[in-house]
């Protein structure tokens, strides 16, 4: 039973125009979510996180929202860059827990010049 | 600072041989996880070491799976007997200590088990 999930295993942007990604998660223990990003033959980077005790969070280009209501979750890259295409994926956790992630399968950005 | 690092960055194994997965977190960091992603999968999580504490083995898959951490700070992942299901990245991650949720990911050992 997947606890993350990530429903578009890919996503096709043009550049200049905004992404956005998107999350689910079934678990309401979770209070704490990260977004990485994984290039091929790399690990997964860190990219941007949210509290539960917020709703917004923003960081350059890079957009995280919180619906806690939906238990939903999106990125937003805007504007996008062909540099930005890699895999995306969501994770969740209860903070101060041991603290391993719960990831989503990925969506696979590809931002076409 | 150096980052978390893995090795070998590939392994190809026969079915049925031993193989060890080497990752040196962060130094400093108390708490290291492992994890492993098969193809089209998410990150599935294997085990955690926290300090000096006994490590929460849930994640493992079989008994063929173990791994320790010596010294609190290199790990090793050992399969014992692959099996062609084996077959996957394996990705090692540290944080500063326990709770803490940002992790911080080596770049993964390949494993291709023919």
């Amino acid at each position: 039973d997947q606890q993350v999930k990530q429903n578009s295993p890919s996503l096709s942007v043009q550049e200049g125009r905004i992404s956005i990604l998107n999350c689910d998660y079934t678990n309401s223990m979770f209070d704490y979510f990260l977004w990485y990003k994984k290039y091929p033959a790399e690990g997964p980077t860190f990219l941007i996180s949210i509290s539960s005790i917020k709703d917004k969070n923003e960081d350059g280009r890079f957009t995280v929202f919180l619906n806690k209501s939906a238990k939903h979750l999106s990125l937003h890259i805007v504007p996008s860059q062909p540099g930005d295409s890699a895999v995306y994926f969501c994770a969740a956790s209860v903070v101060g827990s041991q603290g391993n992630l719960i990831f989503g399968k990925g969506t696979k950005l590809s931002v076409k010049p | 600072g150096a980052g978390v690092s893995q090795s070998p960055s590939n392994k190809v194994t026969e079915k049925g041989k031993d193989v060890e997965l080497r990752c040196d977190p962060i130094s400093g960091h108390t708490a290291l996880y492992w994890y492993r992603q098969s193809l089209g999968q998410g990150l599935e999580f294997l085990i955690y070491f926290q300090g000096n504490s006994a490590p929460d083995k849930s994640g493992l898959p079989s008994d063929r799976f173990s791994a320790e951490r010596t010294g609190g700070s290199v790990s090793t992942l050992t399969i014992q007997r692959t099996q062609q299901e084996d077959s996957a990245v394996y990705l090692c991650a540290s944080t500063r200590d326990r709770g803490d949720p940002l992790q911080y990911f080596g770049p993964g050992t390949r494993l291709t088990v023919t």
